[in-house]
């Protein structure tokens, strides 16, 4: 069992549509990133979260602590969106190591 | 500034070669860490550093070796490559042990071993 997990696997939307993707944890958290990841392969970081939310563009991050789980929602989604979303957690009895989700391959169709 | 700096972006290695993958970062971050992506994975830690001199397991470290000698360089050694460490290999730092705002990546490796 992995201890980051994310859903869905797969996700296609059409253009514009609200995009949500989820990741759950077993245990504390200490922090959580949202990466994404590119077809030619970089990986970009686009939040850390320790509580609560935060925006940036159309791009929407939550968590919530209690219930082991953070969102990563996009707005008014387009095709420049498409990527894998991965989920990182730090977790509060690993010490300095970060546990990945398998990711969400998202496809955003004109 | 170049943040992370990983080479090469290619390699094929046979069976029982050894060599290693360079990594740097302008960033005077403390943590460095090495990950391998496998297809249907999620990353997984090979080894990581918190600072020059100090280096520790992560979660699949055999077949693999590091180094930090200064703050800007993490390479990682890969001794007698075997078919299994077929992978894409990423490197990354970041300024705190929670990751800072972000955790940076190189581009990443992709190695075969045939």
């Amino acid at each position: 069992k992995n201890e980051v997990e994310q859903s869905p696997q797969n996700l296609t939307a059409q253009e514009g549509e609200f995009i949500t993707i989820n990741c759950s944890y077993s245990v504390g958290i200490s922090a959580l990133h949202w990466l994404q990841q590119h077809p030619g392969g970089g990986i970009v970081s686009l939040f850390m979260l320790s509580s609560g939310k935060k925006k940036h563009g159309r791009l929407i991050a939550t968590i919530n602590i209690q219930e082991k789980h953070s969102s990563l929602h996009i707005t008014a989604s387009h095709p420049r969106d498409s990527a894998v979303y991965i989920c990182a957690g730090l977790l509060s009895n690993t010490g300095n190591q970060f546990y990945f989700g398998t990711g969400t391959s998202l496809t955003v169709i004109p | 500034n170049a943040g992370v700096t990983q080479t090469p972006k290619f390699r094929i290695l046979k069976i029982g070669q050894s060599m290693t993958l360079q990594c740097a970062q302008d960033m005077n971050h403390n943590y460095m860490y090495w990950y391998r992506q496998d297809p249907g994975m999620g990353l997984k830690l090979i080894y990581y550093s918190v600072g020059a001199g100090i280096t520790d397991k992560g979660e699949v470290p055999n077949g693999y070796n590091v180094s930090r000698s200064t703050t800007e360089d993490f390479p990682l050694r890969l001794e007698l490559a075997a078919p299994s460490q077929t992978s894409v290999y990423f490197c990354a730092s970041s300024s705190s042990r929670t990751g800072g705002e972000k955790l940076f990546f190189g581009s990443g490796t992709q190695l075969s071993v045939l």
